[in-house]
């Protein structure tokens, strides 16, 4: 069973970039069943999809974001990653790194990070 | 972008109601659907998948149905553990995935 852990500072200030890695043990990031994902939640709201990314280095962003996201991978070490950059006090929010299948259904999650933007 | 619409937005129950959420799509997506449950603190956890599939372990009183642009989640009997905000999910492979806005489930 995969399990995927978040690592990362939880305070970031504003116009400075948040960086998040996550950290995939049980299976390895190179299987070609799984994207990878990161999903943000900001206190008392819903899920917002941030961006997916295969191993090969195929990503796919939120168009919301895209101009600022960058999600890479790391096979070597079995990571992926998100940089976030020109944060604002929206974007504090808990931040999940997942497991897609295929479709894009997101079947294991991580325990999920709070990154707060203030200075 | 899909839009998903997901009502009520809070909903107050007994244990032992039948309940049921419902989710729409503002184009159809087949049946590209997924549910999931959330507790307070915690990740969100796959209920169902392929808008009436249940994942593996999950209590048979969860079920999903619709098809196209109309979805529901039914808890047929809902149980203590049940009271958590459920959140509805499209991924429809020419979309970016988005999710409903949640349904919060309380004890009534």
């Amino acid at each position: 069973q995969l399990q995927l852990q978040e690592s990362g500072p939880g305070l970031v200030k504003p116009s400075e970039t948040l960086s998040l890695t996550c950290t995939v043990s049980g299976g390895s990031i190179s299987s070609s069943s799984y994207y990878w994902g990161w999903i943000r939640q900001p206190p008392g709201k819903g899920l917002e999809w941030i961006g997916s990314i295969y191993y090969s280095g195929s990503t796919y962003y939120n168009p919301s974001l895209k101009s600022r996201v960058t999600i890479s991978v790391d096979t070597s070490k079995n990571q992926f990653s998100l940089k976030l950059s020109s944060v604002t006090a929206a974007d504090t929010a808990v931040y999940y790194c997942a497991s897609l299948d295929t479709g894009g259904v997101c079947d294991y999650w991580g325990q999920g990070t709070l990154v707060t933007v203030s200075s | 972008d899909i839009q998903m619409t997901q009502s009520p937005s809070t909903l107050s129950a007994s244990v032992g109601d039948r309940v049921t959420i419902t989710c729409r799509a503002s184009q159809s997506i087949s049946s590209w659907l997924a549910w999931y449950q959330q507790k307070p603190g915690k990740a969100p956890k796959l209920l169902i998948y392929k808008a009436s599939s249940l994942e593996s372990g999950v209590p048979s009183r969860f079920s999903g149905s619709g098809s196209g642009t109309e979805f529901t989640l039914t808890i047929s009997s809902l149980q203590p553990d049940d009271f958590a905000t459920y959140y509805c999910q499209q991924y429809n492979s020419y979309s970016p995935v988005t999710f409903g806005g949640g349904t919060k489930v309380e004890i009534k």
